[in-house]
């Protein structure tokens, strides 16, 4: 595609369930991030993928938390037992190393 | 740790004017630096990229300055438009990590 893709753009879930959120990257880009902003605050570092080395975790909040990236390109963010203090947008994006990045629309997600 | 300062938070200008964003960050070790625009409930576009070797980079009406040994970059607007109110991120690149962001500065032209 054209830029970078995330999906779903909203998700509303129950606290308590499973979520996994969905971005694919620009073709060819090494790097990929994961980032979250929670209303009216800057952007959270969770976790960075870089060729195939191992990823960057420090960021993850918690063990519900992780991600996974497959063949170098899709990347899938998941949560469990989601919770309340979840809720925020979920901005994904990509890079050529050490070139500009490129975000995503981002995943707004909303626990009730 | 690297940690990024922008300032202000936030700036209201009348249209036309001239203005100055600054970004700082403690670790002068960097790869490049990326300033980013954010409109409200959207994803971040990015403006400029600045390589640690270089000194400014222009675009139309914006310019990015960049100080490596002092950890300082400048975002200016010339000829501010209500077209460029919004929040407006700077983010550095060490090449070991991800992009480290600053808070951001919510910029708002009036007409």
């Amino acid at each position: 595609g054209a830029g970078v893709s995330q999906s779903p753009s909203n998700k509303v879930t129950e606290k308590g369930k499973d979520v996994e959120l969905r971005c694919d990257p620009i073709s060819g880009h090494t790097a990929l991030y994961w980032y979250r902003q929670s209303l009216g605050q800057g952007l959270e570092f969770l976790i960075y993928f870089q060729g195939n080395s191992a990823p960057d975790k420090s960021g993850l909040p918690s063990d519900r938390f992780s991600a996974e990236r497959t063949g170098g390109s899709v990347s899938t963010l998941t949560i469990q037992r989601t919770q309340q203090e979840d809720s925020a947008v979920y901005l994904c994006a990509s890079s050529p190393r050490g070139q500009i990045a490129f975000f995503g629309q981002g995943t707004r997600l909303t626990v009730v | 740790k690297q940690e990024v300062t922008q300032i202000p938070a936030a700036l209201s200008v009348p249209e036309g004017e001239n203005l100055v964003l600054n970004c700082s960050f403690t670790d002068s070790a960097i790869y490049n630096l990326q300033w980013f625009r954010q409109d409200p409930g959207k994803g971040l576009t990015s403006l400029l990229l600045i390589q640690s070797s270089q000194r400014e980079q222009t675009s139309g009406r914006l310019n990015a300055s960049l100080d490596k040994s002092s950890g300082r970059s400048t975002l200016y607007i010339a000829a501010s438009q209500p077209g460029d109110s919004a929040t407006y991120l700077c983010a550095v690149d060490t090449g070991r990590r991800a992009l480290t962001f600053g808070s951001g500065t919510r910029l708002q032209v009036q007409p």
